[in-house]
């Protein structure tokens, strides 16, 4: 099975701020990799599907890259509705979903 | 616009059974296949189980195997996950999702039905 490790935990930054959350896989899932958003009490919403294609909807200060085993979330520049938590998920053999990532605003 | 809405959670007690079900609405739901995910309390995201859109093909953790069954009815536009043998670990909140292969893949989520699983 492939593992997912996604860092940081915890995030506290500031509005304005570039934010990154990174993925790692166990092994190569040849970008086959998705970026959710969920906020308390709400549904979770997709982001970003396969690496970095932005879903329809989403801000153009989200964006993903990666390749092989790493893989990163970008927020270009922090927004207080973006305080949230961020997993990523692995679709390349089975389904792997990383632990989260708080991000809250400093 | 899609809506995912699940419903049939509640407490239970060990070795009993419960009967999730998830109302889709917004979209064709027999074109898609659709997925069953939960969140224990204090733990990450895990995938439970997978069903193609005509029933055809079905997937399973190996938490689940042989105790959950997933199933669908096209005609109501509804997704099933009967939950037997259920232990403590299965307490959790468990969501529906949309997608599960190509630019679909768990494109939309239910905002979840609770199980706790406790005598």
């Amino acid at each position: 099975d492939i593992q997912m490790t996604q860092s940081p935990s915890f995030l506290s930054a500031t509005v304005g701020d570039r934010v990154t959350i990174n993925c790692k896989a166990s092994q190569n899932i040849n970008k086959y990799l998705n970026w959710y958003q969920q906020k308390l009490g709400e549904a979770p919403k997709r982001l970003i599907y396969n690496t970095n294609s932005l879903q329809t909807g989403i801000p153009s200060r989200f964006s993903g890259s990666g390749s092989g085993t790493d893989y990163t979330l970008t927020i270009s520049s922090l927004q207080p509705e973006d305080v949230a938590t961020y997993f990523c998920l692995q679709h390349n053999s089975g389904y792997t979903f990383g632990a989260g990532t708080k991000l809250e605003l400093k | 616009e899609v809506q995912l809405v699940e419903s049939g959670g509640g407490l239970v007690q060990p070795g009993r059974s419960l009967k999730l079900s998830c109302l889709a609405s917004g979209f064709t739901f027999s074109n898609y296949g659709m997925n069953w995910i939960r969140q224990a309390p204090g733990k990450g995201l895990e995938w439970v189980a997978s069903i193609s859109s005509s029933s055809s093909y079905i997937y399973y953790a190996d938490t689940v195997k042989g105790r959950f069954t997933i199933s669908r009815d096209n005609a109501k536009n509804t997704l099933y996950l009967q939950m037997t043998s259920l232990r403590s670990e299965d307490t959790a909140l468990y969501y529906c999702a949309r997608g599960y292969s190509g630019y679909y893949v768990m494109d939309a989520w239910g905002q979840g039905a609770s199980v706790t699983v406790s005598s």
